[in-house]
């Protein structure tokens, strides 16, 4: 099955800050590329994703990149606020026979100081 | 329904004890997917059908744990005789196509939350 890795596990930024997570993942047929943020005690919500027909993609402050060669996709968060503080998961699928079976990373646990 | 509904959202069980975890999906969404989420972990995947057919339970960590959709809507994820490395987030997630890998928003639930004691 897929393997996706992700880092880093803690960051923290001041405000106003950029903030980048990274995650790897190692099936290259894998072809959808999620992030969710997820609050404490509260559901994984998809926050931006990316398909691998593109390499960027950005909503407002947020945005993914994707380098397939490498088979890498990072978060981007600029202009961070201390609401964005919560953790941050990257997911993959395994572009085999499974069917809509997400591989997720062990989660960025992002804090935005005032 | 405005998202996924999960019930109960919290459980505390004795060790031994079954429990019945429900689940119930955005309407009309095809696919349906349980993971479980340990403290400080990302989910991980247990089982996933389309619409009634169970298309993958490979996930699934033991012959005690069952789920099913009947109907094709509402599912529900049985544990048998719990065990305290069951303690975990059980998170319910719907798509609306069968497809999730190609590209289709996968909307999570808020999770049953399982204690063994």
């Amino acid at each position: 099955g897929e393997n996706v890795e992700q880092h880093p596990s803690t960051l923290s930024v001041q405000e106003g800050d950029s903030a980048v997570i990274k995650c790897t993942y190692s099936d290259s047929a894998s072809n959808y590329f999620p992030w969710y943020k997820q609050e404490l005690g509260k559901r994984p919500q998809l926050i931006i994703d990316i398909r691998s027909n593109v390499g960027e993609k950005k909503d407002q402050r947020i945005a993914v990149t994707l380098n397939k060669t490498a088979k890498h996709f990072s978060l981007h968060i600029t202009e961070t606020q201390p609401e964005d503080s919560a953790v941050y998961f990257c997911a993959a699928p395994w572009g085999g026979s499974t069917l809509g079976r997400l591989y997720f990373g062990r989660g960025t646990q992002l804090t935005v100081w005032p | 329904g405005a998202g996924v509904s999960q019930s109960p959202r919290y459980k505390v069980a004795k060790r031994g004890q079954d429990v019945a975890l429900r689940c119930d999906p955005i309407s009309g969404h095809v696919s349906l997917f349980w993971y479980q989420q340990a403290l400080g972990q990302g989910p991980e995947f247990l089982t996933y059908f389309q619409n009634e057919a169970q298309l993958d339970k490979s996930g699934l960590p033991s012959d005690r744990f069952f789920a099913e959709r009947p109907e094709g809507s509402v599912s529900t994820l049985k544990i048998q005789r719990t065990q305290q490395e069951d303690s975990a987030v059980y998170l319910c997630a719907s798509s609306y196509r069968d497809r999730a890998s190609r590209g289709n928003t996968i909307y999570f639930g808020e999770g049953s939350w399982l204690t063994v004691v």
